[in-house]
């Protein structure tokens, strides 16, 4: 399905659940990145990471939490501490461009809706 | 910080009809401007792609234009078919140090028959 897949594709989060999202790559991409997309604010970015150990905070990371033992994996944990976490999430690869660019751009998975319950 | 404004957030337009959307980015290190169209329920979708380097790319119906000095960049899409109705979103990154995209805000466009 594109070579990321996201799962669950639905998830219901109860109050004070932390939750789990999974994404997988298998397109050798060495940069993964988790967007939140809310409905008229577009895309913003919670976490990326550009290396497998190694990620970074982006607009909106408080209460989420990443990790990247793997280089096709790229999981997003939204804590208890994530206020508003119903919203429609989305996973993204790209090829790292400092190994030379090639203008592909970003792949994203098919998405995971989470509504708080 | 960066941030990428988008403009208009709705757009309809007959079918038949061009369809054009503006972006302005802030961060002047961008060279690397991407377009994503994102059907209802769907995954984005890369479209059309611009660097830096040059001022206007075009594939078939869409085309995108490129002025670094006003860091502006804009697609224009021609002869508009109900299934260009979508969400467009620009974005600007960099191709060297920090590997993310900052995307603007979207654009609904909607093509009526």
């Amino acid at each position: 399905d594109g070579g990321i897949t996201q799962s669950p594709k639905y998830l219901f989060r109860k109050e004070g659940q932390n939750v789990t999202l999974s994404c997988e790559q298998n397109l050798n991409h060495d940069a993964m990145y988790w967007y939140r997309q809310d409905p008229g604010q577009g895309l913003r970015l919670i976490y990326y990471s550009q290396i497998v150990n190694d990620f970074q905070k982006g607009d909106i990371a408080e209460g989420y939490s990443v990790s990247r033992e793997k280089k096709e994996s790229f999981p997003l944990t939204v804590t208890s501490a994530q206020k508003n976490p119903t919203a429609f999430y989305l996973c993204a690869s790209s090829i790292d461009p400092g190994q030379g660019f090639r203008g592909y751009g970003y792949t994203f998975g098919s998405g995971t809706r989470l509504t708080v319950v | 910080g960066e941030n990428v404004e988008q403009h208009p957030s709705t757009l309809s337009v007959q079918e038949g009809d061009s369809a054009v959307i503006k972006c302005t980015y802030s961060d002047s290190a961008s060279n690397y401007f991407p377009w994503y169209k994102q059907e209802l329920g769907k995954r984005p979708q890369l479209i059309i792609d611009i660097r830096s380097n040059v001022g206007e790319k075009k594939d078939q119906r869409i085309a995108v234009t490129l002025n670094k000095t006003a860091k502006h960049f804009s697609l224009h899409i021609t002869e508009t078919q109900p299934e260009d109705s979508a969400v467009y979103f620009c974005a600007a990154g960099r191709t060297s140090g920090t590997y993310k995209y900052i995307f603007g805000t979207g654009t609904r466009l909607k093509v009526l028959a």
